[in-house]
């Protein structure tokens, strides 16, 4: 069953314009890690930003911070301020404590116009 | 200190031939992830070690695909009688084993059958 789910296969945002990428999942283990990552056209897998379950707070990291709904099983990643270089396939992952696999949602394609 | 390692870098075989890819993890990380992505798209999870066992090899998509793990370090991948649908990156990722940490991924191996 798919648990991790990403609705936007593309996305478009103006230079300097924040942007929220969608990610929804699904678990009943009540320990688990979100995470997310972002390919440029080069093809690494960078990471980007993790939030923990039990975490209280939004996990920041610069301009990337993460708005997670826990109840909503939700797990959004907003850039501010994009840039350019902000062009790149973005992934959300999910890895659940019973079992540590990484499983990851399908992506959206962020552009950023100048 | 060394990343995640794969080789070859490219792979070219002809149909119904067996290819290995090779993956070294950093090293100290017990977790180690196999993923498929092909052109545009998302990652595929085909199988997961922790140490040299594979709690979950639910993503190999048939029996010509099999995967191993020498000394908690590195893992093949083997694609036995290739077929053109297995053109794609396969990338490995490496991780220590608690929830909260990211994985690294290798630069993959493109491998393409004609």
């Amino acid at each position: 069953a798919q648990k991790i789910t990403q609705t936007q296969p593309g996305m478009f945002v103006q230079e300097k314009e924040a942007v929220t990428l969608d990610c929804t999942y699904d678990t009943s283990d009540p320990s688990y890690g979100l995470f997310w990552y972002k390919q440029p056209s080069s093809g690494e897998m960078i990471f980007l930003i993790y939030q923990g379950s039990y975490d209280q707070q939004n996990a920041t990291e610069g301009r990337y911070s993460l708005n997670f709904q826990k109840a909503r099983k939700s797990a959004n990643l907003v850039i501010s301020a994009s840039q350019l270089g902000d062009s790149a396939m973005y992934f959300c992952a999910m890895r659940e404590k019973r079992n540590n696999d990484m499983r990851f949602g399908a992506g959206t394609r962020l552009t950023v116009k100048p | 200190g060394a990343g995640v390692s794969q080789s070859p870098s490219n792979k070219v075989t002809e149909k119904g031939k067996d290819v290995e890819l090779r993956c070294d993890p950093i090293s100290g990380h017990t977790a180690l992830y196999w993923y498929r992505q092909s052109l545009g798209q998302g990652l595929e999870f085909l199988i997961y070690f922790q140490g040299n066992s594979a709690p979950d090899k639910s993503g190999l998509p048939s029996d010509r695909f099999s995967a191993e793990r020498t000394g908690g370090s590195v893992s093949t991948l083997t694609i036995q009688r290739t077929q053109q649908e297995d053109s794609a990156v396969y990338l490995c990722a490496s991780s220590f084993v608690a929830v909260r940490n990211e994985q690294y991924f290798g630069p993959g191996t493109r491998l393409t059958v004609t």
